[in-house]
């Protein structure tokens, strides 16, 4: 069966440091990858989709990037981060286009 | 573009009554329609799914949802609410036109169960 693993579970980091979020999937291959935020009080908002490996598609402008190094994997990235950044993060995947999005169990990240 | 309309940030219910969560959606395409829920602290587990076919679609844990084109609903209900469905509901659509992007989500329902 397939699996979605997102790390870490919690993040507390100061302004103006890095960030790196980790999501890999098991079981299936080739599977369209998203990252969301959930803001406090807010639904999700879609941040990056993709494909394929190194194919990435931005919903929205913002301090955030992401990579797809390998076929399972899907990276979330930030050089400095802004307060306003915080939120609670997930990754989903899907089969194809049309079929249910699957989630992780997100991170949850906290800005000083 | 599409959109989702939850109506009613909180919707409280006693156990064992009937819980209906209203969501409706604007799509310029044939829709596809999910109901997720999300427990505190975790991400979000499918419920049910609309694709194409019977309007009427059957979830998890009870729960189902009927799709209505005339009205551009899809509300979800359960008809005896347990205290282990507290949790927050929601409503999302794609459009079926092709591409990879991703969900869009309504704001939320928190459903709170009253003993």
């Amino acid at each position: 069966s397939q699996t979605i693993h997102q790390w870490p579970a919690t993040l507390v980091q100061p302004v103006g440091s890095p960030l790196s979020l980790e999501c890999t999937v098991e079981g299936t291959s080739n599977p369209n990858l998203y990252w969301y935020r959930q803001a406090a009080g807010r639904g999700l908002q879609l941040l990056f989709y993709s494909v394929g490996i190194g194919q990435i598609s931005s919903e929205v402008p913002q301090n955030l990037s992401a990579s797809r190094p390998q076929d399972r994997q899907f990276i979330l990235s930030s050089k400095k981060l802004l307060l306003s950044d915080s939120g609670f993060y997930l990754c989903a995947w899907s089969v194809s286009v049309g079929q249910p999005q699957h989630f992780g169990d997100g991170t949850r990240l906290s800005i000083l | 573009a599409q959109s989702v309309t939850q109506l009613g940030s909180h919707v409280s219910v006693s156990e064992g009554a009937l819980v209906l969560l209203r969501c409706n959606y604007s799509s310029s395409v044939p829709p596809y329609l999910f109901w997720y829920v999300q427990y505190p602290n975790q991400g979000l587990q499918l419920l049910l799914k609309y694709t194409t076919g019977a309007t009427l679609v059957k979830g998890i844990n009870g729960f189902e949802a009927e799709f209505k084109k005339s009205e551009t609903s899809f509300h979800l209900t359960k008809p005896s609410a347990h205290m282990s469905d507290a949790a927050e509901y929601f409503c999302a659509v794609r459009g079926s036109g092709g591409g990879a992007d991703g969900l869009t989500f309504g704001k939320g329902t928190h459903l709170i169960i009253q003993p």
